[in-house]
């Protein structure tokens, strides 16, 4: 099955500047990888995604990045403010056949930005 | 309009215990799903459902846990009997399509079960 890892585990930054998570998966079939940011008694939230179709993706502060050769894909945040304090998750799905939907998630990011 | 909820938010039980929880999805998404994080690790796939139907329940532990989804609504997951090793925050996400524009999945705030 898919497995995803994702590094690294704890991320701190200063305000204002960049962040940068990385993902790599092992499943070529994966199509679809959506980034999740959770918040303190909340539960997952997207804030972006991709699909296999396209290599870059952007929304304002936040970017991400997808390598299928190297099966590798990456969340860039920009301009960090306190409030993108969270821990910040990668997943990876394979959308088609039998198992739509299902998310293999990366081990997540504490993410920690300093005013 | 409202999220995905789950109830409860907090669950303590003591080994051996049964607990069910509960969770509503957003109205008229077809496809639920469980998942799992248990001490800090990753979120781990437990079940998807298409309506009432089970899809796919290959990230189901073992026979302790079953889950049923009630005339394709609200969902219930339930532990029995409880072991140390199930506890952790369950969570619930509902999304609407089986297609790739349909493809945002909606999670609940979870359940923190912690068995002792």
């Amino acid at each position: 099955g898919e497995n995803v890892e994702q590094h690294p585990s704890t991320l701190s930054v200063q305000e204002g500047d960049s962040a940068v998570i990385k993902c790599t998966y092992s499943d070529s079939a994966s199509n679809y990888f959506p980034w999740y940011k959770q918040e303190l008694g909340k539960g997952p939230q997207l804030i972006i995604d991709i699909r296999s179709n396209v290599g870059e993706k952007k929304d304002q502060r936040i970017a991400v990045t997808l390598n299928k050769t190297a099966k590798h894909f990456s969340l860039h945040i920009t301009e960090t403010q306190p409030e993108d304090s969270a821990v910040y998750f990668c997943a990876a799905s394979i959308y088609g056949g039998t198992s739509y939907g299902k998310l293999t998630f990366g081990q997540g990011t504490i993410l920690t930005v300093h005013p | 309009e409202a999220g995905v909820t789950q109830f409860p938010s907090h669950s303590v039980i003591e080994k051996g215990q049964t607990v069910t929880l509960r969770c509503d999805p957003i109205s008229g998404h077809d496809n639920l799903y469980w998942y799992r994080r248990v001490m800090g690790k990753e979120i781990k796939f437990l079940l998807h459902f298409v309506k009432e139907s089970k899809q796919d329940e290959s990230g189901m532990p073992n026979n302790r846990f079953l889950a049923e989804r009630t005339g394709g609504t609200y969902s219930t997951l339930k532990v029995q009997p409880a072991e140390l090793e199930d506890s952790g925050v369950y969570f619930c996400a509902s999304s609407q399509g089986q297609v790739l524009r349909d493809t945002e999945a909606f999670f609940g705030q979870g359940t923190r079960l912690t068995v002792v």
